[in-house]
């Protein structure tokens, strides 16, 4: 089966700009989850969807980031406006609802840097 | 808070040397544990484990789970280069409807040829 798509893999803005990530997950995955992963440290999440409804986001700095789930299958991730702090590997990842025996599936990621 | 803690954060070793890497963890409703391997951007699964002291093993990584004294360990045997890597550990918790996974900070392992 084809994993789960990122885009892009690299993305370099100014802080107080603005920036988008896209994620394709597997085919028929019903929860998508996006991490934030600051060098050094474990992924953090985000935000959780199931189908397209908001699950869990009580670790999205809301004043600034925000998610959709346009028909239960792509998502996209959107900073705005951007701070020093936001620079990160933005990980996708995606599952079966309840979450297969192996765990979630992840993306490969996009690297933001804020500068 | 729930909170997921690895150790050490960083490992070196030689080839053929064993390593031990442990993963302690303080959760409400705990699910399972697992162990996920990094080595560029997307942590790839190894292990998932539910239920305390029944090992899992694959080739030369082995893994135990203690739900009494709520830890996991790590097990790496005879280590090649192609080890060298963050490994994860990660607990799935469940609250309400949904499950979530919570990520230890990792523990970098290189080994040297």
């Amino acid at each position: 089966e084809a994993g789960v798509a990122q885009s892009p893999r690299y993305k370099i803005i100014e802080k107080r700009q603005s920036v988008a990530f896209w994620c394709n997950p597997i085919s028929g995955h019903a929860t998508l989850y996006w991490y934030q992963q600051i060098l050094g440290q474990g992924p953090k999440l985000l935000i959780q969807f199931q189908n397209n409804g908001v699950v869990d986001d009580s670790q999205l700095p809301k004043d600034r980031f925000s998610a959709e789930r346009l028909k239960g299958v792509d998502s996209t991730l959107k900073i705005q406006p951007a701070k020093l702090e936001d620079s990160a590997v933005y990980l996708c990842a995606s599952s079966l609802v309840g979450g297969p025996s192996h765990g979630y599936t992840f993306g490969s990621g996009t690297r933001l840097t804020v500068v | 808070e729930d909170k997921v803690v690895q150790s050490p954060l960083s490992l070196v070793v030689h080839e053929g040397d064993t390593v031990t890497l442990n993963c302690s963890y303080e959760v409400t409703n705990f699910r399972s544990l697992l162990w996920y391997k990094q080595e560029k951007k997307a942590p790839t699964f190894l292990f998932m484990l539910t239920s305390s002291g029944i090992e899992k093993k694959s080739g030369r990584l082995s893994s135990i789970l203690d739900k009494k004294e709520l830890f996991s360990i790590l097990n790496i045997t005879a280590t090649q280069t192609g080890d060298s890597a963050v490994y994860l550990c990660a607990v799935k918790v469940s609250g309400g409807a949904t499950n979530k996974l919570i990520f230890g900070t990792g523990t970098l392992l290189a080994v040297q040829p």
